[in-house]
């Protein structure tokens, strides 16, 4: 069926990178924008960063500006999300979503991964 | 940055009412507007886009309502599997989302 499965989480020291994956399946990952989300543990949803469907626009939170680098393999169907200079703050589980396809102005969520946890601590 | 704004931040209801989920914009954002409902250790799930389009597979108990800056989610009659937290999103510009309200068991 239609998935995103997400990777790369783990425990990771202030100021050091991680890399988080996100596997798409049974769609065409190509035609869609992605999304990171992330949830710090008892909080809301953040979002986190978005890239276009061709990875030729991204933007990103101004809390994660700078730091994070969100980016995209068509030909791999898969989403990363590069993360630098980590700091405590960022410890959150972290989803990758899709931007579902209905009129162009329409730009919710429609598919969500199952989340993957990062957590900065020394 | 457009803030969105949610209340109430709980909600006590019995099976079988009413529920009202409120959300506002700092400013407008025409219907450029999505629900999600979100359960314990689960990833959020599309409800409402549009500000009132279901999305598939979303029971006809949940509706969305409002353009602009205000907007509400109704849940007609609460079954059990609904008690969850509920998240409003804008998309208008970016993609900002509310604080969330959890709707518990009264």
């Amino acid at each position: 069926q239609v998935q995103l499965v997400e990777s790369g989480g783990g425990v990771v020291q202030p100021g050091r990178s991680l890399r988080l994956s996100c596997a798409a399946s049974e769609f065409t990952f190509s035609h869609h924008a992605m999304h990171w989300v992330r949830q710090a543990p008892g909080k809301g949803l953040e979002w986190v960063a978005f890239t276009s469907h061709d990875g030729t626009n991204t933007y990103y939170a101004d809390s994660v500006k700078g730091r994070f680098t969100i980016y995209r393999d068509n030909s791999k169907n898969t989403l990363y999300l590069q993360m630098n200079s980590l700091k405590p703050e960022d410890t959150a589980v972290y989803y990758c979503a899709r931007e579902g396809l209905w009129r162009p102005d329409i730009h919710a969520f429609d598919i969500w991964g199952q989340g993957t946890m990062v957590t900065v601590s020394s | 940055e457009i803030v969105m704004t949610q209340s109430p931040a709980t909600l006590s209801v019995s099976p079988g009412e009413r529920a009202t989920l409120s959300c506002r914009a700092s400013q407008s954002i025409s219907s450029n507007l999505a629900w999600y409902q979100q359960k314990p250790g689960q990833a959020p799930r599309l409800l409402i886009y549009g500000a009132s389009t279901r999305a598939t597979g979303i029971p006809a108990r949940f509706s969305g309502s409002g353009s602009g800056t205000e907007f509400t989610l109704t849940i007609s009659s609460l079954q059990s599997e609904d008690f969850a937290v509920y998240y409003c999103q804008h998309y208008n510009n970016w993609r900002t989302f509310g604080q969330g309200t959890k709707v518990e068991i009264k």
